[in-house]
């Protein structure tokens, strides 16, 4: 079975500052891992993807985040938050190609000027 | 490639009634998903095809949901007999299989903007 656990529904930071998106997750086999946002009335929109190979994944708009097997986790970052950065982030897991995605709960970040 | 197309986008009823949504994929890809998302919870899955083929379903649907894709390429969900705990978005994805299965080839899972659904 699989699972993914996103520590703190809610994360406040100020514009300029670092973001740090908490994701760990439990898997059977090796793991594909998704990190989604979703804007207020939109769809999900993939911001990045693990699958294999270089545990460091660079995604859409500054977001990366790092595969750490040992730790089980797949922490979002961005180094320097934006306003339009404000919006509700989903992590995801998958066993594989298209296979179905188990999300967590779900953080909601916000951003102050 | 216009998306992945949902209808309606609302879709307000009272309880006991029959709803019925429709997902219209991005052309060519052969899987689609459901998923049903409540306020303040991640996604959840529900059932997903591949081309016709209805391949796995959630506990989560229950009887009085029932999903089909009769030519493999839109899709219907229907909801009989509504309970106000049907209440939800619901979400649909599509992906492209690829003909090749390697990790290097994931075949994203594109989300539509949903339908929501009020039980009153």
């Amino acid at each position: 079975a699989q699972s993914v656990t996103q520590l703190g529904s809610h994360v406040s930071v100020s514009e300029g500052a670092l973001v740090l998106l908490r994701c760990n997750y439990s898997s059977s086999v090796p793991p594909y891992l998704f990190w989604y946002v979703q804007y207020p009335n939109q769809g999900l929109q993939l911001l990045l993807k693990y699958t294999t190979g270089a545990t460091l994944v660079k995604g859409i708009n500054g977001f990366e985040a790092e595969f750490k097997k040992s730790e089980t986790s797949f922490h979002l970052t961005k180094p320097s938050a934006h306003m339009s950065d404000a919006a509700e982030y989903f992590c995801a897991v998958s066993r594989g190609n298209t296979d179905k995605l188990i999300f967590g709960t779900g953080t909601r970040l916000q951003v102050f000027p | 490639d216009t998306g992945v197309s949902q209808n309606p986008r609302h879709k307000i009823t009272k309880r006991g009634q029959n709803v019925t949504f429709r997902c219209d994929p991005i052309s060519e890809h052969n899987r689609l998903y459901w998923y049903r998302q409540t306020l303040g919870q991640g996604p959840e899955f529900l059932t997903y095809f591949q081309n016709e083929a209805q391949l796995e379903k959630s506990r989560l649907l229950s009887d009085r949901f029932s999903a089909e894709r009769p030519k493999g390429s839109f899709s219907t969900l229907e909801i009989q007999r509504t309970e106000q705990g049907d209440s939800a978005m619901y979400l649909c994805a599509s992906s492209l299989l690829p003909l090749t299965l390697d990790r290097h080839n994931t075949g994203e899972l594109f989300f539509g903007e949903g339908s929501r659904l009020t039980v009153l």
